[in-house]
């Protein structure tokens, strides 16, 4: 079946330290690949996404690569900040386009000043 | 981006009571809904997905007749909980997407926090 698998957390770190996030997924075909966002009190929010192999997704400072060699899309940031401690998702839907979302557990991220 | 909104944010009840969940779409029309759940630690889990003016779609396991959805309008599911009990205590979530949002993109509610005594 699909599934997806990443790091517990929570992830502690100072400020202007980098970020590794590691995800890796199991999944038919050839899925789409998702890191959602989620700050407090809010809805989760799409970071970036990927939807086929060696593709990067990147946005705000985030990167991920889908390798499909690997099953990994591992989220990487170069210089976090304190507004980055979130939980992160890691997802995928088994084809391409936006159908079901298959979730990771997510990963909380504290970054100390 | 959509905005996505839930109400209530959290709820307590009774066992035995029923509990509605809203979840709207604000600045979009929701040709599709989709609830999740989620436990303490674990990964969303959806539960249903529901087309404007059509029955929802059930994931496995998952009880029907215990998780009333409707999609009435473009703007607004609802997920009636009945008869709830404790195990039923959760963090639910929804999403919605459709017309003028986004490239066919889920966007998410902040949840809803429901407690069964």
């Amino acid at each position: 079946g699909n599934s997806v698998t990443q790091m517990e957390g929570p992830v502690t770190l100072s400020e202007e330290a980098f970020l590794t996030i590691n995800c890796t997924y199991t999944a038919t075909g050839y899925p789409s690949l998702f890191w959602y966002v989620q700050y407090p009190g809010e809805g989760l929010q799409l970071l970036l996404k990927a939807t086929k192999a060696d593709d990067k997704g990147s946005n705000k400072g985030f990167e991920a690569t889908y390798r499909k060699e690997t099953t990994s899309f591992h989220l990487e940031k170069g210089s976090v900040q304190v507004s980055d401690s979130a939980v992160y998702f890691c997802a995928l839907t088994p084809t391409r386009g936006f159908q079901k979302l298959v979730f990771g557990t997510g990963t909380r991220l504290l970054v100390s000043p | 981006g959509a905005v996505v909104s839930q109400h209530p944010s959290w709820v307590i009840c009774k066992s035995g009571t029923s509990v509605k969940i809203e979840c709207r779409s604000l600045d979009f029309q929701a040709t599709t809904m989709f609830w999740y759940r989620q436990f303490p630690k674990q990964s969303l889990m959806l539960m249903a997905t529901s087309n404007e003016g059509s029955k929802a779609t059930y994931e496995q396991g998952v009880e029907k007749d215990k998780f009333l959805i409707n999609h009435a309008s473009l703007t607004l599911s609802t997920l009636t909980v009945t008869s709830a009990h404790p195990e039923d205590s959760s963090f639910y979530i929804c999403s919605a997407r459709g017309w003028g949002a986004g490239n066919n993109e889920q966007f998410f509610g902040p949840g809803t926090r429901l407690t069964v005594l």
